[in-house]
């Protein structure tokens, strides 16, 4: 399996504000996805991020909105810009080791904008 | 249009028994479906996966019957505890580590 951290865990920001939300994890892995769960909702994927290329984008989530980096095969960034109220959900990264096709999640970064 | 559909939206039963949560799904491409379990304020918890070319997968008390030509499919929690009372989603991929796209989930209450 494999192991991903997320900080912050939690974060609260005035509306108009940028922040990051980090995901680490403890093996390398090809590729990282980044999903967004309202509460008590289904989860919704945002974009896929591999190492060395532009992330790719889902429906309804672009590059200026949600700017994400993969500078190496354990690491990825999601940045939220331009933080409005109804960007307040809980945000996971996900990924697998690539051996078969279970997937991973996070613990999640729960994003309140004021 | 709900690629992946789930029922109920919740689910109660009492220790002991038997909980049944159905998913169905439109795209006939998908070959790998996980089922994750997720408590509150936690990420969601691979609890068992199928591929589409079994029609049952068993983990202890967890157990997926897959039906490809309805494309349906269940996951039978036996023997019911309070702490499996959570949300599970079903989820449905076509690729090694690809992207999933995910039930709204079954709110499943197991009491005592």
């Amino acid at each position: 399996s494999v192991l991903l951290y997320q900080k912050p865990n939690r974060d609260i920001c005035q509306s108009g504000t940028s922040l990051k939300i980090q995901c680490v994890a403890d093996s390398q892995v090809v590729s990282m996805f980044w999903y967004q769960q309202f509460q008590e909702q289904s989860l919704m994927l945002m974009a896929t991020a591999n190492e060395g290329s532009e992330a790719t984008y889902e429906s309804g989530f672009t590059k200026d909105k949600f700017p994400i980096s993969r500078p190496n095969l354990t690491f990825s960034t999601l940045t939220v810009n331009n933080a409005r109220p109804g960007d307040s959900s809980i945000y996971f990264c996900s990924s697998g080791t690539g051996l078969s096709y279970e997937q991973y999640f996070g613990p999640g970064t729960r994003l309140t904008v004021l | 249009q709900q690629q992946v559909r789930q029922s109920p939206q919740s689910l109660t039963v009492w220790e002991g028994e038997t909980a049944i949560l159905n998913c169905s799904y439109e795209d006939s491409t998908f070959n790998y479906f996980p089922w994750y379990q997720q408590f509150p304020g936690e990420g969601p918890a691979l609890l068992i996966s199928i591929r589409s070319v079994s029609d049952k997968k068993e983990d202890g008390r967890f157990t997926i019957f897959f039906n490809k030509r309805e494309k349906k499919l269940s996951l039978h929690i036996t023997d019911s505890q309070p702490g499996d009372s959570a949300t599970y989603f079903c989820a449905a991929g076509t690729q090694v580590v690809g992207q999933l796209t995910f039930g709204r989930g079954t709110r499943l209450q197991v009491y005592a």
